[in-house]
């Protein structure tokens, strides 16, 4: 079946704008992760969801970032008033949905803040 | 709390030669799982292994291998008779029971020549 898919692939933004970041996670998952990979500080997770709780938001670095997930299916992380330090690789991952269940992840969203 | 070192930023085989690679992991919790991503050049993290503290058997697939040593806190990744597809970065990731967020470690980029 298909995995976790992310949109868009390259995002070239400047300094100040807002951007949006899609998952969509494998077909049935019910939880959805949200990490952040920089040459600095590697891989650090941002935002989990699982199913209709309220998501954990304990990873995000800042108010300037936030996430939505509709219809316990597809996510858009967003990131206000973009600053150069957010470049990162933003990868989404899916699980089956029981805590350490594995993690599938997604090709990534190079995001570039200009 | 919980952390992961990958002690080693890069190594550098020739094709066919065995290569491992290093993981120590630090946990307080008695019931944990290990991982190992790999990521290619595409940037996509691809699933290894996944091994859960109370399975210390080690784990053969194909040319790969893994050895898990509770005693010494590391799950170590052995290539055998490495290829040029096996470049990329490997990760090795701690999840525990009482969490769900992947702790990863730095990573190891491997470099296979012909």
């Amino acid at each position: 079946g298909a995995g976790v898919s992310q949109s868009p692939s390259n995002k070239v933004t400047e300094k100040g704008k807002d951007v949006e970041l899609r998952c969509d996670p494998i077909s049935g998952h019910t939880a959805l992760y949200w990490y952040r990979q920089s040459l600095g500080q590697g891989l650090e997770f941002l935002i989990y969801f699982q199913g209709n709780s309220a998501p954990d938001k304990s990873g995000l670095p800042s108010d300037r970032f936030s996430a939505e997930r509709t219809g316990g299916s597809v996510s858009t992380l967003t990131i206000q008033r973009t600053q150069q330090e957010d470049s990162a690789v933003y990868l989404c991952a899916s699980s089956s949905g029981g805590l350490t269940d594995t993690q599938y992840f997604g090709p990534g969203t190079r995001l570039t803040v200009l | 709390a919980q952390k992961v070192t990958q002690a080693q930023t890069e190594i550098s085989v020739v094709e066919k030669e065995d290569v491992t690679l290093d993981c120590v992991y630090e946990t307080r919790d008695t019931t944990y799982y290990l991982f190992w991503y790999k990521q290619p050049p595409s940037g996509e993290l691809v699933f290894l292994i996944r091994r859960n503290s109370f399975d210390e058997q080690n784990e053969i697939s194909g040319r790969y291998s893994w050895n898990f040593q509770k005693s010494t806190s590391s799950f170590n990744f052995t290539i055998t008779a490495s290829q040029v597809v096996d470049s990329a970065v490997y990760f090795c990731a701690l999840d525990v029971n009482s969490g769900y967020a992947l702790n990863f470690g730095k990573g190891t980029s491997l470099l296979v020549t012909p």
